[in-house]
């Protein structure tokens, strides 16, 4: 069946430093990715995403890399701040028409001052 | 910054009884949807809804569950006779076209006692 699961369960950096997050995905018929943030008691907050036809897309202080040979996808955060303490879902959506988003587990980010 | 609010955003009911919790998407968006998230865990798919329609609900989103575009504005989703299982917070998302980026509101937090 399909599932997105995420490697590392909490990751903990200094305020400055570049955060790596790690997301593995078994559908190989994926077809468009989503990492969102989530606060404490707050929705999902859409971060950046990329679709199959990708490898690597850049925003602001954000990159997303998509490596489909290994069904693997990243986020990099550059200078990472207090701020971006959150939990990270990585998140697919099929090919085929499918409307449903599925969730990986999530990760929590601990951005230490 | 358009975005998708839904209300309440905390209701406590009795077992048994049934809940509407409400959504008014972003304006111009086609795709809506209802996803849950029980605590501690992923965030789970539930329903999408296109041209007054359900396109894709999930096994979770049984006869209890229903959701209706009353008006223009408007996207609810009803549980007819809560249970205890049900406690979670259900997050309304929109998006403007299929398989695009999906924005999520801050939630309901659903208690059942």
């Amino acid at each position: 069946g399909e599932s997105v699961g995420l490697h590392l369960p909490t990751l903990s950096v200094q305020e400055g430093d570049n955060s790596i997050i790690n997301c593995a995905y078994s559908n190989s018929a994926s077809d468009y990715f989503i990492w969102y943030k989530q606060e404490s008691g707050k929705g999902p907050q859409f971060i950046i995403d990329i679709r199959s036809n990708m490898d690597k897309r850049q925003g602001q202080r954000v990159t997303v890399l998509l490596n489909k040979t290994v069904k693997h996808l990243s986020l990099q955060i550059a200078a990472t701040q207090p701020g971006d303490s959150a939990v990270y879902f990585c998140a697919e959506i099929s090919q085929g028409g499918s409307e449903k988003l599925v969730f990986g587990k999530g990760m929590k980010l601990t951005v230490n001052p | 910054e358009p975005e998708v609010t839904q209300t309440p955003s905390h209701q406590v009911t009795q077992m048994g009884q049934e809940v509407i919790l409400r959504c008014v998407p972003i304006s111009n968006h086609l795709y809506f949807y209802w996803y849950r998230q029980i605590l501690g865990q992923k965030v789970e798919f539930l329903v999408s809804f296109y041209n007054n329609e359900i396109s894709e609900k999930s096994e979770i989103f049984d006869d209890q569950f229903s959701v209706e575009r009353p008006d223009g504005s408007n996207f609810t989703l009803k549980i007819r006779s809560t249970k205890l299982e049900d406690s979670a917070m259900y997050f309304c998302a929109s998006s403007e076209y299929s398989q695009n980026t999906i924005y999520f509101g801050e939630g309901s937090w659903l208690t059942v006692v």
